[in-house]
């Protein structure tokens, strides 16, 4: 079984520009997560779908960041403009988004590497 | 709100020597915890899960955690630690009252031959 797919994995910006990060869920996975992890810390929550519909995103500096899933399969996430503080690693993850609820485990896809300079 | 402690930044063990990795927490209702691992520039990868029940889970590769209600802790243990078990451990809890999966610091585990 195929797992999360992310891309690019590297991408490196002047502060200002706009960057954008793209996300494939496992295969049947309804529910889809994006994370923020900085440097030394554990991941954060940015935003939570469940299908094409957002579930959480309290967290989302909306301001600058924004994401969709128009078909509720993939996902971007978009940071327009970007500033110095937003270097870190953007982490997708998946789940089944059953009956499960809290208890379902999500899988990560290996992350994509933002460097802001 | 919800949080998770992992006191411990790196934790160093020889290879065959028992591995331990602490991990307290606080929610308001019943705790979902989870332990994952990180290889250097790869996501996060499941280990195991306490949901309810027994309080030692098993999970992958060797590991198990044990649950303690009353010392709110979910401590990671492995009894013969490999070199390739070296990388960072995450803890993580979730709770219906705040819903979000919260992940602790991290601990960074190093294993000597």
């Amino acid at each position: 079984e195929a797992g999360v797919a992310q891309s690019p994995r590297y991408k490196i910006i002047e502060k200002r520009q706009s960057v954008a990060f793209w996300c494939n869920p496992i295969s049947g996975h309804a529910t889809l997560y994006w994370y923020q992890q900085i440097l030394g810390q554990g991941p954060k929550l940015l935003i939570q779908f469940q299908n094409n519909g957002v579930v959480d995103d309290s967290q989302l500096p909306k301001d600058r960041f924004s994401a969709e899933r128009l078909k509720g399969v993939d996902s971007t996430l978009k940071i327009q403009p970007a500033k110095l503080e937003d270097s870190a690693v953007y982490l997708c993850a998946s789940s089944l988004g059953g009956t499960g609820g809290f208890q379902e485990t999500q899988y990560f896809g290996p992350g994509t590497r933002l460097l802001v300079l | 709100a919800q949080s998770v402690a992992q006191p411990e930044d790196q934790v160093n063990v020889a290879e065959g020597n028992p591995l331990t990795v602490k991990c307290t927490y606080s929610v308001s209702g019943n705790p979902y915890l989870f332990w994952y691992v990180q290889y250097p520039n790869r996501g996060l990868q499941f280990l195991l899960k306490y949901i309810t029940g027994d309080n030692l889970v098993k999970g992958s590769y060797g590991f198990e955690a044990e649950f303690n209600k009353s010392q709110t802790s979910f401590h990671l243990k492995k009894p013969s630690a490999l070199v390739s078990d070296s990388a960072l451990y995450f803890c993580a809890v979730r709770d219906e009252s705040w819903g979000k999966l919260q992940f602790g610091a991290g601990t960074q585990v190093v294993v000597t031959p």
